[in-house]
């Protein structure tokens, strides 16, 4: 079975750029969250979105937006980017949204704003 | 608030020595979930285990074992007779039933084993 995947892989854009990445769930899961991994650090919840709500935020302004589709996958937008948005976006799928399910990675979307 | 503490930033190991991984937590939360995953050098995260508040059985799979003191607020990893193959970043994570979704991470330790 096909597990998490992201697109794309590597992306490089500039300071004041937008930026959406995507995310498709294994197939069966109906929860997708998204996490900031910076070099050297741990994960860092952006947002979970479940059944197309949006279910959990962490602590990110207002730039960064996510969206769930009718088949689940999901996108991550980030606006007016910022070098410090430089990191490893991660996309995480679980059977159900909530905090009991384990949550399955995906390879990541290496973002690099300059 | 969550919070989830992994002091050691690395550890070398040579192949066939064994290495426990420590994670002491915080949370406030009557029910609360603990978890480990491994990302190797490729990035991808790995999940490996899943336990929760209720159940401190320790548990062996494989040359893995976890072992959860709820007394202490931890859960601890051991890898027995390390492989080179064991060579990554592993973090504990910590989710709780106020905190929707949310997977609070430890800074992660690097472990390196070398033959």
């Amino acid at each position: 079975d096909a597990g998490v995947t992201q697109s794309p892989t590597h992306l490089i854009k500039t300071r004041g750029q937008h930026v959406t990445l995507r995310c498709s769930p294994i197939s069966g899961h109906k929860s997708v969250s998204w996490y900031q991994q910076v070099l050297g650090q741990g994960p860092q919840f952006i947002f979970q979105y479940y059944e197309k709500e949006e279910r959990g935020r962490g602590n990110f302004p207002d730039r960064f937006s996510a969206r769930q589709f009718p088949n689940y996958s999901s996108e991550l937008n980030v606006n007016a980017l910022l070098l410090g948005d430089s990191a490893l976006y991660l996309c995480a799928s679980s059977l159900i949204g909530g905090s009991s399910y384990e949550q399955y990675f995906g390879p990541g979307t290496r973002l690099t704003v300059t | 608030a969550q919070k989830v503490t992994q002091a050691q930033t690395e550890i070398s190991v040579v192949e066939k020595e064994d290495v426990t991984l420590d994670c002491v937590y915080e949370t406030r939360d009557t029910t609360y979930y603990l978890f480990w995953y491994k990302q190797p050098p490729s990035g991808e995260l790995v999940f490996l285990i899943r336990r929760n508040s209720f159940d401190e059985q320790n548990e062996i799979s494989g040359r893995y074992s976890w072992n959860f003191q709820k007394s202490t607020s931890s859960f601890n990893f051991t890898i027995t007779a390390s492989q080179v193959v064991d060579s990554a970043v592993y973090f504990c994570a910590l989710s709780g039933t106020d905190s929707w979704g949310k997977f609070q991470f430890g800074a992660g330790t690097q472990v390196v084993v070398t033959p």
